[in-house]
C-alpha cells in the first residue's frame, strides 16, 4: 500500500542545536509531499511542500526538508531548534491532490 | 483575511445520533476537504469537493457523507454514530484540487 511512514513517535532535542524529524515514503510514480505542523487543540499549519525540481524545498519559520528519491525519504530539518517549535508534526503526500494521507505524526520536543 | 472556520467548536452526542458539521473555507478557495483525527493518530482522509462536485473519497462507511455549497461552504453529515466515531474532524481548503491546503481549526466530537 502506498503510505508515508514517521518512525519516530518523538524526537527530543536541545534549544540552539539541529533538528531532524523523519520521513520515508512508499508511493509509486513521482508523489507530492508535505509537511505540517499541529500545535496543541488546533488545527494543521502547512509548513512546506515538494511537487518537482529543486530537491532541498524551503519552508516556514526557518524549516526546510530535503527529497531524496534513492532513499525514499523527506526529512523535515531546521538548523537551530527553537522551544516553541515543540509541536506535533505529520508528513503527508498527496496523487493529484485529491486524496491526502498523513503519517501517524511525530512529536517534538525541544528543551531550553 | 479569515482562516477556515469550523462550526461547532465542541459537540457531544450519543450513540445512534446524527451529526452535522460544518466548515467555510478560505475566501476564494473552491476546494474543500474532511478528514477524521482520532487521538494520537494522523488525520485520515474522508472526503474531498471541488466546484460541489465529488473528487475523492477516503476508506469510510457510508454512514459518511458531505456535500459543498454554491459559496464553497461544507457539511459533513455522519448518521447513526458509534463511539468510534468520537474525533477531532478537520477541514480544509485550497484554491483549486491540486494545491495546498489549509486547515481549520477542527470540531471536537464526542460520542457517549
Amino acid at each position: 500500500a502506498q503510505s508515508v511512514a514517521q518512525p519516530e513517535d518523538q524526537v527530543n532535542v536541545a534549544e540552539g542545536n539541529p533538528l531532524t524529524v523523519k520521513c520515508t515514503y512508499s508511493v509509486s510514480g513521482n508523489p507530492y509531499l508535505f509537511w505540517y505542523v499541529q500545535y496543541p487543540n488546533r488545527g494543521l499549519q502547512f509548513l512546506l511542500k515538494y511537487i518537482t525540481g529543486d530537491n532541498l524545498v524551503k519552508g516556514s519559520y526557518g524549516f526546510e526538508a530535503e527529497f531524496n528519491k534513492s532513499q525514499t525519504s523527506f526529512h523535515l530539518k531546521k538548523p537551530s531548534a527553537l522551544v516553541s517549535d515543540s509541536a506535533l508534526y505529520f508528513c503527508a503526500w498527496g496523487y493529484n491532490f485529491n486524496k491526502f494521507y498523513f503519517g501517524s505524526g511525530t512529536k517534538l520536543n525541544v528543551k531550553p | 483575511d479569515a482562516g477556515v472556520t469550523q462550526s461547532p467548536t465542541h459537540l457531544i452526542k450519543t450513540r445512534g445520533q446524527h451529526v452535522t458539521l460544518r466548515c467555510s473555507p478560505i475566501s476564494g478557495h473552491k476546494s474543500v476537504s474532511w478528514y477524521q483525527q482520532v487521538l494520537g493518530q494522523g488525520p485520515q482522509f474522508i472526503f474531498q469537493y471541488y466546484e460541489k462536485e465529488e473528487r475523492g473519497r477516503g476508506n469510510f462507511p457510508d454512514r459518511f457523507s458531505a456535500r459543498q455549497f454554491p459559496n464553497y461552504s461544507s457539511e459533513l453529515n455522519v448518521n447513526a454514530l458509534l463511539l468510534g466515531d468520537s474525533a477531532l474532524y478537520l477541514c480544509a481548503s485550497s484554491l483549486v484540487g491540486g494545491d495546498t491546503q489549509y486547515f481549520g481549526p477542527g470540531t471536537r466530537l464526542t460520542v457517549l
